[in-house]
């Protein structure tokens, strides 16, 4: 069964802390994804990677840093956690293939920056 | 530029009865696929169907259903005999085949079932 898992739920942190979010999938996709969703404004992204060591720009990268180091492992960081980062963050993972795949998704870490 | 529209902050519908949640997009590239997501209050984001820019036929997953217009550049779901536990958010997406994968999503409607 395909799995993507995330490491919290739910994070409190104070403003200024470097927070890191990790995304883990067993299915061997090559691409991986990280949105942040807030009410209204659908989902947003944030990063992606196409394959180990690479990560591309999303939408909306400011304040945000990642790190793909093997495969299965994509990590979201927040360097200096600010208020207006508070969110709820999906990871996602898809295949490459002849077409874009479905994006399969983790069940989100709801962080909150006071 | 890449968008995708949902009009509808909030739709209700009888349970047993179909609903129709609207979707349009717009992009440039002639190749690209079409998404549906469910999100229930539990917040897991959950694949429903998808639809191939060039499929001849509209895609069909048990009771969702795609209704894609191409020259309308619209995608609705039909969602057929609502159940209780179609109750949710759900978002309409769309990947351009030249983007690696990259997905545009709307805002979202959220459903409610009324018993």
């Amino acid at each position: 069964d395909v799995k993507v898992t995330q490491s919290s739920r739910y994070l409190v942190k104070r403003t200024g802390e470097k927070v890191f979010l990790e995304c883990v999938q067993d299915m061997d996709h090559e691409n991986m994804f990280w949105y942040r969703q807030d009410p209204g404004l659908g989902l947003r992204l944030i990063y992606f990677s196409y394959d180990v060591k690479m990560k591309e720009k999303g939408d909306i990268p400011e304040g945000y840093s990642v790190s793909r180091e093997k495969k299965e492992r994509f990590s979201l960081i927040l360097e200096s956690a600010s208020t207006n980062q508070t969110s709820m963050y999906l990871c996602a993972s898809s295949s490459t293939g002849p077409r874009n795949y479905e994006q399969y998704f983790g069940p989100g870490t709801r962080l909150t920056v006071t | 530029a890449q968008k995708i529209t949902q009009t509808q902050p909030g739709m209700f519908v009888q349970e047993k009865e179909a609903v129709t949640l609207d979707c349009t997009y717009d992009t440039s590239d002639p190749s690209y696929g079409l998404f549906w997501y469910k999100q229930p209050s539990s917040g897991e984001m959950i694949f429903l169907i998808y639809q191939g820019s060039y499929d001849q036929q509209n895609a069909t997953e048990g009771r969702y259903s795609l209704n894609f217009q191409k020259a309308r550049k619209s995608a609705n779901l039909v969602i057929s005999a609502s159940q209780l536990g179609d109750s949710a958010m759900y978002f309409c997406a769309m990947s351009p085949a030249n983007t690696g994968n990259q997905f545009y999503f709307g805002t979202g409607t959220s459903l409610t079932v009324i018993p």
